[in-house]
């Protein structure tokens, strides 16, 4: 079974620097997607970005880009010019790339990181 | 477009109770979820419906029971609620079929049980 770990239960950054948020995750896969959700303190689950396994190139969604190191199952956020609306809870995903028995595409959550930015 | 509509938001139910949790989309989506946020667990799955008329356990589906009513709407029932039950659970849909979709989450509803 697959696992997604984030080992920083809590960050904080300054207004406007940059942070890095760390996951790793096991699988014995070579296809899948990764995702970073963002759940801010109103509760709602927010997708920040997506990146699929078999794409070399990183992924970004303007301030939010990352680090995908396949070898290294490893799948950092890196949150640029950091904002107070940045301030949440954020999760780190995994899915299968094909659909698992019963046909879900289920996701592996981490644990979550907390992120606080500082005015 | 509401997109993912859970209610109630908030619920508090004493040892022993039952209640149903209610969950609807109007994306057309094929599967629905059904996860629970416990602090310091990140989200669990407890149930899914990868399309209408199926479902399947997901990680954590002891003590609850799903209907997918129909393409729309797919419903959490506690048979008999437990204070370990207390948590926030969420309700997510996604177009089903494989691809990178994304997972739509609802607003959650928390509850509490004593």
């Amino acid at each position: 079974a697959q696992t997604v770990t984030q080992s920083q239960p809590e960050m904080s950054v300054q207004e406007a620097e940059t942070v890095t948020l760390s996951c790793t995750y096991d699988t014995s896969e070579s296809d899948y997607y990764l995702f970073w959700y963002k759940q801010p303190p109103s509760r709602q689950m927010i997708l920040v970005i997506r990146q699929e396994a078999y794409k070399q190139q990183n992924a970004t969604e303007n301030r939010f880009s990352v680090n995908f190191q396949k070898a290294a199952k490893s799948f950092s956020l890196k949150i640029s010019d950091s904002q107070l609306g940045d301030a949440a809870m954020y999760f780190c995903a995994y899915r299968s790339y094909t659909l698992t028995q019963g046909g879900s595409e289920k996701l592996v959550f981490g644990k979550g990181t907390k992120l606080t930015v500082n005015p | 477009n509401a997109g993912v509509t859970q209610t109630p938001k908030f619920q508090v139910l004493k040892t022993g109770q039952s209640m149903t949790l209610q969950c609807a989309q109007d994306m057309n989506h094929n599967s629905m979820y059904w996860y629970r946020q416990d602090p310091g667990m990140g989200l669990r799955l407890i149930y899914y419906s990868a399309s209408e008329g199926t479902t399947d356990k997901g990680e954590v589906p002891n003590g609850y029971n799903v209907s997918r009513l129909n393409k729309r709407e797919f419903s959490l029932r506690l048979e008999s609620a437990a204070p370990s039950q207390t948590s926030v659970y969420f309700c997510a849909s996604s177009e089903g079929g494989g691809g990178g979709a994304e997972q739509y989450f609802g607003p959650g509803t928390r509850l509490t049980v004593t």
